[in-house]
């Protein structure tokens, strides 16, 4: 099993340009999640969804999209970066909620937002 | 609203000495706690975990936690360190009462000096 995948690792994009960050996973979890990490900061939850077709806000959603089409597939969209996005963003997954069951992250994707 | 509060962002030890970082959160209500590890460029892995029973959970990698429904903490110990220890460490609280979402302390770099 690959676990969780980020897709793409790094990115750099300038001002106004939109994006698309892919997770994947393949231990059929029900739920999955959105992170952004920034120093200082720990790790803030931006969207998350608890199945497929379902999503719901977390701490940071302004700015961010996110769609959950199949059930193994979570994306997150910038529809115009700011340089406040600039971070490092984690998806993670979980067979049921996260107060029973082990959530898993992705290795994380940098972006810069110029 | 839930917090959680790590004491120092970062904590050096020598090898073989005692590592202790602090955790504490706000909440009448104890919460289910966690503390994740997050190595140099990759995703957070769970070291442990709290919800109900034993107070002193014990995880991977020889770490342990206690929480203290009195002082409101869940700090997190190693007997003996080793270098490859060095990382990051993340607490978090999983609050009954705020939608299933983790809350994730600011995080502690720990450094392990030879």
């Amino acid at each position: 099993n690959a676990g969780v995948t980020q897709t793409p690792k790094f990115r750099v994009l300038k001002t106004g340009q939109s994006m698309t960050l892919l997770c994947a996973q393949d231990m059929n979890h029900e739920y999955m999640y959105w992170y952004r990490q920034d120093p200082g900061m720990g790790l803030r939850l931006i969207h998350y969804s608890v199945g497929e077709g379902t999503t719901a806000k977390g701490e940071v959603p302004d700015g961010y999209n996110v769609s959950r089409l199949k059930k193994q597939n979570f994306l997150l969209g910038l529809e115009s970066a700011a340089p406040s996005q600039t971070s490092v963003y984690f998806c993670a997954s979980s067979y049921w909620r996260v107060s029973t069951d082990t959530q898993y992250f992705g290795p994380g994707t940098r972006l810069t937002v110029l | 609203a839930q917090s959680v509060t790590q004491l120092g962002s970062h904590v050096s030890v020598s090898e073989g000495a005692l590592v202790l970082l602090r955790c504490n959160y706000s909440s009448s209500v104890p919460p289910y706690l966690f503390w994740y590890v997050q190595y140099p460029n990759q995703g957070l892995q769970l070291l442990l975990k709290y919800t109900t029973g034993a107070t002193l959970v014990k995880g991977i990698n020889g770490f342990e936690a206690e929480f203290k429904k009195s002082e409101t903490s869940f700090h997190l110990t190693k007997p003996s360190a080793h270098m490859s220890d060095a990382a990051e460490y993340f607490c978090a609280v999983w609050p009954y009462n705020q939608g299933g979402k983790l809350i994730f302390g600011q995080g502690t770099e720990l450094s392990v000096k030879p």
